[in-house]
């Protein structure tokens, strides 16, 4: 049971346009909403993060937005860069504010972001 | 450099064998994850362990088992390995079990022949 969707599986922009990664769950006990870049050959890096009291977060050029009623929530980079050429990994768990729950995270199954010049 | 080693970063052997992964967590870090990673299945959560008591299970084969000791690092062990357990193995570690940050290591990369 895959209780994080994540779309698309690849993505290729242009340097300087909008790069966007959706995502939805299903565990209406999720109370936390990370997103984590991932460089070949290195794990996983904490990108940004979300509660879900929040509806929208942003940190530079990257922005997340999160929508509760739908259970959906994207990442939206703006100005990419070639740099930013990595997979993209959106995660979710519980227990987070609450106290109560697994807290370990379900990742989506990423997306593999490629901004060409 | 997140902090978290892991060793060793490449492993390579034969179907059946056994094979022990470490992990040395962040300085100060009690919690310590194991993921798999593959092509088809994304990261999938296999242990959790704080400050050496298992906390969480995911799926985990009952062929693995992991063990976190007193001074904090942990241990994958994957016994009568097939095929299929080529992958990326990944230790993650936090401060405590709630929201804060999960910090990976560079993984080690199984691959059984």
């Amino acid at each position: 049971q895959q209780q994080v969707k994540q779309s698309p599986q690849s993505l290729i922009v242009q340097k300087g346009g909008i790069s966007i990664i959706n995502c939805a769950y299903e565990n209406t006990a999720f109370d936390y909403f990370p997103w984590y870049q991932q460089f070949p050959g290195k794990g996983p890096a904490l990108l940004i993060a979300i509660r879900p009291d929040v509806s929208e977060k942003k940190e530079g050029r990257f922005t997340i937005s999160f929508n509760k009623s739908a259970k959906q929530f994207s990442l939206h980079i703006m100005d990419s860069q070639p740099g930013d050429s990595a997979t993209y990994f959106c995660a979710a768990s519980s227990g987070a504010y609450s106290g109560a729950g697994s807290y370990q995270l379900t990742f989506g199954k990423g997306t593999k972001l490629s901004v060409i010049p | 450099d997140s902090g978290v080693t892991q060793t060793p970063k490449h492993l390579i052997t034969a179907t059946g064998q056994r094979v022990t992964l470490r992990c040395s967590p962040r300085s100060g870090d009690l919690s310590v994850y194991w993921y798999q990673q593959s092509l088809d299945q994304g990261l999938q959560f296999l242990i959790q362990y704080y400050n050496g008591e298992e906390r969480a299970k995911g799926n985990i084969l009952e062929r693995f088992s992991a063990q976190q000791f007193p001074d904090l690092h942990s241990e994958l062990n994957l016994s009568s390995l097939e095929l299929g357990d080529s992958a990326l193995y990944f230790c993650a570690s936090s401060v405590d079990l709630r929201n804060s940050p999960l910090h990976f290591g560079n993984g080690t990369r199984l691959t059984v022949t």
